[in-house]
């Protein structure tokens, strides 16, 4: 049972333009939302994450948006770069029992130059 | 974050050979490790659990005498695929809970092609 799903499954953006990726989850005690980002033969990185304490994390370029009331959280990409061209995953998870990370299908982001 | 070192980065090997894949916690003590395998273009699909000092706990469907997962100690797990076949050629990727945070730290991964 997928528990957190994902979409869009590819995006291409023009640079400057701006990504974003949806995720939606359905178990209400994740308290813990992850975003990853993964480029050709690497394993994924952590971009960014948000508690859903607060609606929203930024980090330069890159912005969570969080719903709680709608279990739905989202990436945006301000003025993507080629370099951003990689895919993305969304997780969620239990923060007391980190040991249980659900990931999203994974969105592959192309920034067309 | 944590420091986490896999090992090999590649790999290419026969069918019915066995291939051992190391990950390496390099700056704490992970007593649990997570294996995981990808396909092209796909998701991380979890295949184990991999506890310090204790048997590892396989995801359903995952062969436990075909991916056989060593944790000895506190840094170090490893993966073999025993008897490898072709179907078994994908990219396994193992990670460590962050400690002090909720999050995973990856290893860079290991591609596997079985010819």
């Amino acid at each position: 049972q997928q528990q957190v799903k994902q979409s869009p499954q590819s995006l291409i953006v023009q640079k400057g333009g701006i990504s974003i990726i949806n995720c939606a989850y359905e178990n209400t005690a994740f308290d813990y939302f992850p975003w990853y980002q993964q480029f050709p033969g690497k394993g994924p990185a952590l971009l960014i994450a948000i508690r859903p304490d607060v609606s929203e994390k930024k980090e330069g370029r890159f912005t969570i948006s969080f719903n709680k009331s709608a279990k739905q959280f989202s990436l945006h990409i301000m003025d993507s770069q080629p370099g951003d061209s990689a895919t993305y995953f969304c997780a969620a998870s239990v923060s007391y029992n980190n040991n249980d990370m659900r990931f999203g299908a994974g969105t592959r982001l192309t920034v067309k130059p | 974050g944590a420091v986490v070192s896999q090992h090999p980065s590649w790999v290419i090997c026969k069918s019915g050979t066995s291939v051992k894949i190391e990950c390496r916690s390099l700056d704490f003590q992970a007593t649990t490790m997570f294996w995981y395998r990808q396909f092209p273009k796909q998701s991380l699909m979890l295949m184990a659990t991999s506890n310090e000092g204790s048997k590892a706990t396989y995801e359903q469907g995952v062969e436990k005498d075909k991916f056989l997962i060593n944790h000895a100690s506190l840094t170090l797990s490893t993966l073999t695929v025993t008897s490898a076949h072709p179907e078994d050629s994908s990219f396994y990727i193992c990670s460590v809970a962050d400690p002090g945070s909720y999050g995973y730290t990856f290893g860079s991964g290991t591609r596997l092609t079985v010819v």
